[in-house]
């Protein structure tokens, strides 16, 4: 079982669809957790921590079970330029950061 | 914003040759580097840990030998891919965090990256 799981999609929505991303994880240790955006052939940029309470910034809103090992990733109102690879990133032991796959989002006009 | 910086961005390299790729922290010091590569269509893996100071530390398959870390200042870490073969190519990506209050949750910030190709 791979550490960090997620559903590669891709997922094509229209503009202002409202998207949801999951990601489960197996270490019930793991403490910190995040969602990364990746645009095609470039670097992983942060988009947002993940904490135990779920937290919301614009119209992304992650959130955390830590019951079920799993977080989750919802886009509202998507645009165009949200249009990327989504990755699910858990910090495992010695501050190592274990990545998913990544969830392709495709949004269309 | 703390920056990493990545250079090159992309080489072409013929088999057999040395590629260096070289990280760094612009406005931060990094006590330790993350060097990862990701194959088309795949999650990035974490090729090792890069220590200031002292030797890198590599995950289990990535041979220290034909990828040699040197991470000789706070700022500066360099991967130099050895003898280098076409599965070499690959999307190589180095990473730093910068350390706050809150450890734990501190951002990492990667560099542009280094799509390496080997004919």
């Amino acid at each position: 079982r791979k550490e960090v799981e997620q559903d590669p999609g891709p997922f094509n929505v229209p503009e202002g669809a409202t998207v949801a991303f999951n990601c489960t994880y197996s270490n019930s240790a793991s403490q910190s957790f995040f969602w990364y955006r990746q645009d095609c052939r470039k670097e992983p940029k942060l988009l947002m921590s993940v904490y135990s309470s779920g937290n919301e910034d614009g119209r992304f809103t992650a959130q955390l079970n830590r019951a079920s090992q799993y977080i989750s990733l919802l886009i509202r109102d998507s645009k165009l330029s949200d249009s990327a690879t989504y990755l699910c990133v858990v910090k495992g032991g010695f501050q190592k950061l274990v990545f998913g796959t990544g969830t392709r989002l495709l949004v269309s006009p | 914003g703390a920056v990493v910086s990545q250079h090159p961005s992309w080489v072409i390299c013929k088999s057999g040759t040395s590629v260096k790729i070289e990280c760094r922290s612009l406005d931060f010091q990094a006590t330790t580097m993350f060097w990862y590569r990701q194959f088309p269509k795949q999650s990035l893996m974490l090729m090792a840990t890069s220590n200031e100071g002292s030797k890198a530390t590599y995950e289990q398959g990535v041979e220290k030998d034909k990828f040699l870390i040197n991470h000789a200042s706070l700022t500066l870490s360099t991967l130099t891919v050895t003898s280098a073969h076409p599965e070499d190519s690959s999307f190589y990506i180095c990473s730093a965090r910068k350390q706050g209050l809150r450890f734990l949750n501190t951002e990492a910030f990667f560099g542009q990256g280094t799509r390496l190709t080997v004919v």
